[in-house]
């Protein structure tokens, strides 16, 4: 069956922009993850969106945000683009409940902002 | 706020088996170990998890001690396409986001 697919795979942006980017999860997961990697930060957790509604978020700015739609298609938002925000942004998807919560990350989106 | 400490690199030849530690002191008794792995630039891969029991999997293998404060990954015959940073992470059934530390840098050579 099809991984979670990003779009696009590379982005550059401007210093005062916005972005969007988007995540389609493994056809039947409910649960949508976005993640920041950086090389001095590591891998960093955004916010888990199940059903359409955000179930957890991480310790980031109101720039950041997300919506989950009803077909389980995830896009995050960026705005007012820092340099600080070039980063690989990586989205995963699960089942998003029980035990079992292995999750499946896509190849991620590569944002440059200059 | 990663709950594991793993060591920051290891090299392990190919063919033999690769031994990977993670110590996770403070687990709690509804959380779960989790193993992935990241080859360069690409997205963490999903490799096993286990409760209490050891896992094993196509993958690896997953002991985890009675204890449950350390476990170890075990890749039976590591190849030159295991080289990746491997991330242990300990999640609760009810947390919906993973934790990731630094990782394990294993890099296998020929």
């Amino acid at each position: 069956k099809a991984g979670v697919t990003q779009t696009p795979r590379y982005l550059i942006k401007t210093r005062g922009q916005q972005v969007t980017l988007s995540c389609s999860p493994i056809s039947g997961h409910r649960s949508v993850s976005w993640y920041q990697q950086t090389p001095g930060q590591g891998l960093q957790f955004l916010f888990e969106y199940f059903s359409e509604t955000q179930r957890n978020k991480g310790n980031f700015p109101g720039r950041f945000s997300g919506r989950q739609f009803s077909n389980s298609r995830s896009e995050m938002n960026v705005s007012t683009l820092e340099l600080g925000d070039s980063a690989l942004y990586l989205c995963a998807s699960s089942w998003g409940t029980g035990s079992s919560g292995e999750a499946f990350f896509g190849q991620g989106t590569r944002l440059t902002v200059v | 706020d990663a709950k594991t400490t793993q060591p920051t690199s290891m090299d392990c030849a190919e063919g033999r088996a690769a031994n990977l530690p993670c110590n996770h002191s403070t687990i709690s008794g509804n959380e779960y170990v989790y193993w992935y792995r990241q080859i360069h630039s690409q997205g963490p891969q999903y490799i096993i998890h286990g409760l209490k029991n050891n896992e094993t999997n196509e993958m690896a293998s997953l002991i985890i001690t009675e204890d449950r404060k350390s476990s170890t990954l075990i890749l039976p015959h590591a190849t030159l396409r295991d080289t990746a940073v491997y991330y242990c992470i300990v999640r609760g059934t009810n947390d919906y986001k993973l934790s990731f530390g630094a990782g394990t840098t294993v890099t296998v050579r020929a």
